[in-house]
């Protein structure tokens, strides 16, 4: 079946210390996106690719990195520098950027302890 | 700055009845908005896209409107079931990318 896979479902990680989150799709989809939700809010973007070996940061990339070295594959990293990691991550795939509908992973739940 | 609003307290209605979800948003004009359902724990799945000059979109028990001058979308489950309860994300594109509402908690009863 296609889909976006993410993984570990739930991660702790110590301060200071950092995490990269794997998001990997079998769509054929050209555009990926990172998003963050935290309890009673929207979804908000963290970075997004259109295309291999490009990425732009969206509203709150500060903390966090990605890279994009294959189509199927848009890990992220929560570094040290994110002051509040605790959340809900959301990875998201779509044909192309910006042409419809957005198809979810079963996210990732990051705690800091 | 760009604005979604939806209903922050939870929906709660019965068994049957149509539940009708409301997204505003506020200082910019999206070509298209599209409506999420999303479980606890789980990741958003997608229910309607609807296009700025659409007025009214249609799937099975769900209807979507558009209202581009008072900057609304209505969102509408008829025959309402237990199953349908979850939170609804609406999202309206603004150039880039998609703009989530924080989503209304739709609970029905039994």
């Amino acid at each position: 079946d296609g889909g976006i896979t993410q993984s570990p479902k739930y991660l702790f990680r110590k301060e200071g210390q950092n995490v990269t989150l794997s998001c990997e799709q079998n769509l054929n989809h050209d555009a990926m996106y990172w998003y963050r939700q935290d309890p009673g809010q929207g979804l908000r973007l963290i970075y997004y690719s259109q295309i291999v070996n490009d990425f732009q940061k969206g509203d709150i990339a500060e903390g966090y990195s990605v890279s994009r070295e294959k189509k199927e594959s848009f890990p992220l990293t929560v570094t040290s520098a994110q002051k509040n990691p605790t959340a809900f991550y959301l990875c998201a795939s779509s044909i192309a950027r910006n042409t419809g509908e957005l198809f979810f992973g079963e996210g990732s739940r990051l705690t800091v302890l | 700055s760009q604005k979604i609003e939806q209903n922050s307290e939870a929906l709660n209605i019965q068994e049957g009845k149509t539940a009708t979800l409301t997204c505003n948003y506020t200082n910019y004009s999206p070509a298209y908005l599209q409506w999420y359902r999303q479980d606890p724990g789980r990741g958003p799945v997608f229910l309607l896209l609807i296009r700025e000059n659409e007025k009214e979109k249609r799937k099975e028990r769900l209807k979507v409107t558009f209202d581009t001058t008072l900057k609304q979308s209505l969102f509408h489950i008829t025959a309402s079931q237990p199953a349908d309860s979850a939170t609804y994300l609406c999202a309206p594109d603004s150039s880039y990318k998609l703009i989530f509402g924080s989503g209304t908690r739709l609970l029905v009863r039994p």
